[in-house]
């Protein structure tokens, strides 16, 4: 099955700068690459997503990359702001409905 | 703005007793999943409903975990018997996985301990 690599596990910056977290995954069929937010004791929450047709994808202050040939792909956070701190999932799914894999996560700390 | 709901929040049981979850996906939502996250890891899939057909479990250890979806819209995911080992998260998740829509969306979870 497919397999998930998230890296860092925690991750610190000051408010306003960029915070970068890397997924890696196994299976090169897989074709959707979701990122999940997760606040303490709270439900994920999908903050931006990616299809293996495309290989960046923005949103405001969030991007995500995605480099099919490396198998990787990763969340790019511009301009934090203290409520950006959670814990962050990347995910790989091989189709449409099909279960996501989940990375370990990423605990990102934005210091005032 | 719908969401999926999910009871209890909370669940405090000792081993060798049995409990039940409950979750009610988005209204129209076909695929429902339920997801098991261990503290500091993500979420690992548990099972996998299309309507009220299993899609996969082979990650369901059957020998105490069951689950049914028996009118294609809530679900009930139950342990018994239960196991300090059980102690986590449940998620339960719905999407409407057709029409190009692949996004899951999360319930609150039901937090178990087991003592």
């Amino acid at each position: 099955g497919e397999n998930v690599e998230q890296h860092p596990s925690t991750l610190s910056v000051q408010e306003g700068d960029s915070a970068v977290i890397k997924c890696t995954y196994s299976d090169s069929a897989s074709n959707y690459f979701p990122w999940y937010k997760q606040e303490l004791g709270k439900r994920p929450q999908l903050i931006i997503d990616i299809r293996s047709n495309v290989g960046e994808k923005k949103d405001q202050r969030i991007a995500v990359t995605l480099n099919k040939t490396a198998k990787h792909f990763s969340l790019h956070i511009t301009e934090t702001q203290p409520e950006d701190s959670a814990v962050y999932f990347c995910a790989a799914s091989l189709n449409t409905g099909n279960q996501f894999y989940f990375g370990t996560g990423t605990s990102l700390t934005v210091i005032p | 703005e719908a969401e999926v709901a999910q009871s209890p929040r909370y669940k405090i049981t000792e081993k060798s007793q049995a409990v039940a979850f409950w979750c009610d996906p988005i209204s129209g939502h076909a695929t429902l999943y339920w997801y098991r996250q261990i503290l500091g890891q993500g979420p690992e899939l548990l099972v996998q409903f299309q309507d009220e057909s299993v899609v996969d479990d082979s990650q369901l250890p059957k020998d105490r975990f069951s689950a049914e979806r028996l009118k294609g819209v809530d679900s009930t995911l139950k342990i018994q018997p239960a196991e300090l080992g059980d102690s986590a998260m449940y998620l339960c998740a719905s999407s409407l996985a057709r029409g190009g829509s692949y996004e899951q969306y999360f319930g609150p979870g039901t937090r178990l301990t087991v003592t």
